[in-house]
């Protein structure tokens, strides 16, 4: 248990469906992430928030949009998604500190597949 | 950020020890070195942490020679269930204050019965 929780586990839609992916960080962190890890692909950082402070958008289409509306929740909204999206989204969270390099803790994924 | 290159798999055996290489030649002063575990269907795992020499936790050790240009991640006594894939990472801390991590493909290790 890393203190990082991801609902839903596992999610089916269309591709003309609209859904939300959530996650919730229960250990204090300031900083949080998602990341994309494809089949047989490394993980690919999506989105950062750090202070609830979006600070990088790592060319992610527009079907993807994130949301922070505090610094324990990190939202993904997926609309039009494509086949290719299928993946497993990971959320990450840290705490950004002044000096040094902050560990990220990951929470277990969702298991995306769009039909 | 450093690029870091390691082997694609590796197999071993339960209660061996087993030794991870990772190459990151382009490694800047101020790079740590951090490594992870991955199991199927899992968010990745810190495991360990360091900037040279030797770092020892309960779950491994991590050796760094002096020129930085690499890293062992050391396994001692593997089981069955540190059948995972590896990550060796080079990351900078950003003056947006945050980590970015780059994750490469890892290493694969099986540990057979």
């Amino acid at each position: 248990e890393t203190g990082v929780t991801q609902t839903p586990r596992h999610l089916v839609m269309g591709m003309t469906n609209k859904k939300s992916l959530k996650c919730e960080q229960h250990l204090g962190h300031n900083a949080m992430y998602w990341y994309k890890q494809s089949a047989k692909k490394p993980l690919e950082l999506m989105f950062v928030y750090s202070l609830e402070e979006r600070v990088e958008n790592n060319s992610v289409p527009s079907r993807f949009s994130p949301e922070c509306p505090n610094s324990s929740h990190l939202f993904l909204h997926l609309h039009t998604l494509q086949p290719e999206d299928s993946a497993l989204y990971l959320c990450a969270s840290s705490q950004v500190t002044a000096g040094g390099l902050e560990t990220q803790y990951f929470g277990p994924g969702t298991r995306l597949l769009v039909l | 950020l450093a690029k870091t290159t390691q082997p694609i798999s590796m197999d071993s055996y339960e209660g061996q020890e087993v030794n991870i290489t990772c190459s990151h030649n382009n490694i800047a002063t101020n790079d740590y070195i951090t490594w992870y575990q991955q199991f199927p269907s899992q968010g990745p795992r810190f495991i360990i942490q360091g900037y040279k020499t030797k770092v020892t936790n309960e779950v491994a050790s991590l050796f760094i020679p002096a020129d930085r240009k690499s890293s062992t991640l050391s396994l001692p006594r593997v089981s069955l269930s540190d059948t995972a894939v590896y990550y060796c990472l080079v990351g900078v801390r950003f003056s947006g204050g945050y980590n970015k991590l780059i994750f490469g493909a890892g290493t694969r290790l099986a540990v057979h019965p």
